[in-house]
């Protein structure tokens, strides 16, 4: 119950193009929910995040959708670029702890 | 400001080992995370620091691992006996309050020969 499942493990775009990222959670308690952007080498370092009681984020480039009753939240990066191309991660807290995904490594060709 | 630093970034030991890992978080964040990714895996909680409350301790391993926090600032996570299963990289993160943004360091790679 306190699984992220994060799907898909790798994904490859196509530089303009759409990356579409998802996760799903069980724990209905989850009230926070960060994504994470991290780069070879370095620690991960927070990209967005949404809280449920709003169903969408936009910043820039970078818009999660956050549906509640499926219980199900994506990370969409529109107008895909090169430089995106990291390892991304999803999470989710309770309490006062961060439960991850396991991670989707983008890779954006141009 | 400066973020998040740990040191060493590398360290090679031998099984049987004991390794110190070491963790500096932005100055004035009470709140200090240590967690363990291993190679293309997720970021796995090990253990937590809130100010002066007792820290969560929940994710540790195995009774090899423990850590501590020293005037609410720097942190050393110890793993005893080191197991070549702990081959992973060590990341520390801290935040200024609970479930807020939490800043990551570079992380310690280690491997276990």
């Amino acid at each position: 119950q306190q699984q992220v499942k994060q799907s898909p493990q790798s994904l490859i775009v196509q530089k303009g193009g759409i990356s579409i990222i998802n996760c799903a959670y069980e724990n209905t308690a989850f009230d926070y929910f960060p994504w994470y952007q991290q780069f070879p080498g370095k620690g991960p370092a927070l990209l967005i995040a949404i809280r449920p009681d709003v169903s969408e984020k936009k910043e820039g480039r970078f818009t999660i959708s956050f549906n509640k009753s499926a219980k199900q939240f994506s990370l969409h990066i529109m107008d895909s670029q090169p430089g995106d191309s990291a390892t991304y991660f999803c999470a989710a807290s309770w309490t006062d702890k961060l439960i991850f995904g396991t991670g989707t490594r983008l890779q954006v060709f141009p | 400001g400066a973020g998040v630093s740990q040191s060493p970034s590398n360290k090679v030991t031998e099984k049987g080992k004991d390794v110190e890992l070491r963790c500096d978080p932005i100055s004035g964040h009470t709140a200090l995370y240590w967690y363990r990714q291993s190679l293309g895996q997720g970021l796995e909680f090990l253990i937590y620091f809130q100010g002066n409350s007792a820290p969560d301790k929940s994710g540790l391993p195995s009774d090899r691992f423990s850590a501590e926090r020293t005037g609410g600032s720097v942190s050393t996570l110890t793993i005893q006996r080191t197991q070549q299963e702990d081959s992973a990289v060590y990341l520390c993160a801290s935040s200024n309050r609970q479930v807020d943004t939490q800043y990551f360091g570079p992380g310690t790679r280690l491997t276990v020969l």
